[in-house]
């Protein structure tokens, strides 16, 4: 069974600063690896995600996550923190090779960024 | 449209009744599923449709929860007899085949039962 989980309920960082966000995952095979983002009032939106191509994806708005197989890991970073980045993220996993084409959603992590 | 679209945004009504959601894909997408999120909580898959067809409802919570798909478009999430524990925000999302593409969600319909 595939499962998600991210560290930390909430993360604060200040404006310009690096943003870290961690998300473990736990599947039987190599797995389709998602992080979406979710703004105040508005529905989620992806951010990228990670088929089983190159271990390092870079997504939108600056954001990049690594693939680490030996860690199950999918962090999401980005190198400089704008205001604009505060919002909801969420990390997903699916594992089709599994069966299991239904994408599990991790409890998120409120990005909090201060002036 | 261009994108998927929930209604009613938001949705207030008396413990006991019934409530019908309605979720409109992205034209073209196969594959439509239902989440609901819960104040604090992350997303919860409820039910998924490939074409007219749920091959997977695993993640209904009860035999008051269905769901339809017509056409194979717009998609009817419907809650019988409504508890407050069944308030919270109901997302639907579409892909063009599976997850593996990219799903688009709506914006969601808020649901409160009183």
């Amino acid at each position: 069974a595939q499962s998600v989980t991210q560290l930390g309920s909430h993360v604060s960082v200040s404006e310009g600063a690096l943003v870290l966000l961690r998300c473990n995952y736990s599947s039987s095979v190599p797995p389709y690896l998602f992080w979406y983002v979710q703004y105040p009032n508005q529905g989620l939106q992806l951010l990228l995600k990670y088929t089983s191509a190159a271990t390092l994806v870079k997504g939108i708005n600056g954001f990049e996550a690594e693939f680490k197989k030996s860690e199950t890991s999918f962090h999401l970073t980005k190198p400089s923190a704008h205001m604009s980045d505060a919002a909801e993220y969420f990390c997903a996993v699916s594992d089709p090779a599994g069966g299991s084409y239904i994408p599990t959603f991790g409890r998120g992590t409120s990005l909090i960024v201060h002036p | 449209g261009a994108g998927v679209s929930q209604s009613p945004s938001n949705k207030v009504t008396e413990k006991g009744k019934d409530v019908e959601l309605r979720c409109d894909p992205i034209s073209g997408h196969t594959a439509l599923y239902w989440y609901r999120q819960s104040l604090g909580q992350g997303l919860e898959f409820l039910i998924y449709f490939q074409g007219n067809s749920a091959p997977d409802k695993s993640g209904l919570p009860s035999d008051r929860f269905s769901a339809e798909r017509t056409g194979g478009s717009v998609s009817t999430l419907t809650i019988q007899r409504t508890q407050q524990e069944d308030s919270a925000v109901y997302l639907c999302a579409s892909s063009f085949q599976g997850f593996e593409t990219e799903a688009f969600f709506g914006q969601g319909t808020r649901l409160t039962v009183v």
